[in-house]
């Protein structure tokens, strides 16, 4: 089974401040890597596929990378809407597996 | 547009059997696996299982084959998962969820409690 590892688990950040979260994976994925955004009492919501990939409708200060095995997501200058946990998923192999997600708080 | 909408919040006792069901639309129903998360409360989301519902082909991941069963009913483009044992261990949030590999659409959730 492939091992996503999510860091940091926790961040409090000042609204305008970058966030950066990584995962990594145990293996080769390639760029079968998302993200997504739960916010409390929500379901999970799709922010960035395949690694580096934008949706409509996420705005553009969500942004990923891959780096071989490491991905990063980034919220550049965050705003109090963007408290939530993010989490990531792989999705190279069936069944896919999560990291263990980020908590992300407006100080 | 597409919709996953999720039977309802469910309490039962242990070692009781359960069955709850996702009900899909807007989309062919035969083209995309769909995957079930489990979220246990203050905790992260775990995946379950996968099912095609093409031919029914299921991948369950290691710490949850054997404890549930994945199924669906093409007939009416909706997606099951049974517990024909329940535990106090199984109370969490569970959602259903498909896509071309990411996860584009996501059930509401249902909240399964299990305790005497």
């Amino acid at each position: 089974e492939i091992v996503l590892t999510q860091s940091p688990d926790f961040q409090s950040v000042t609204p305008k401040e970058k966030v950066t979260i990584t995962c990594r994976a145990s293996q080769s994925i390639g760029s079968n890597l998302h993200w997504y955004q739960q916010k409390p009492d929500q379901s999970p919501k799709l922010l960035i596929k395949s690694a580096s990939q934008s949706l409509s409708g996420v705005p553009s200060r969500f942004s990923g990378r891959r780096s071989g095995t490491n991905f990063t997501l980034t919220i550049n200058s965050l705003e109090a809407e963007d408290a939530a946990t993010y989490y990531c998923h792989q999705s190279s192999t069936l069944p896919g597996t999560f990291g263990g997600g980020t908590k992300v708080e407006i100080k | 547009e597409v919709q996953l909408v999720q039977s309802g919040a469910e309490v039962r006792k242990p070692g009781e059997s359960l069955k709850i069901s996702c009900k899909t639309s807007g989309y062919i129903f035969t083209t995309y696996w769909i995957g079930w998360v489990r979220q246990m409360p203050g905790k992260g989301l775990e995946w379950m299982g996968f099912i095609f519902p093409r031919d029914s082909d299921t991948r369950y991941s290691p710490s949850f084959q054997g404890q549930v069963t994945l199924s669906v009913d093409k007939s009416i483009t909706t997606a099951y998962l049974q517990w024909s044992s329940l535990k106090a261990s199984d109370t969490a949030m569970y959602y259903c969820a498909t896509g071309d590999g990411p996860l584009d659409f996501w059930g509401q959730g249902a909240l399964v409690t299990v305790s005497s």
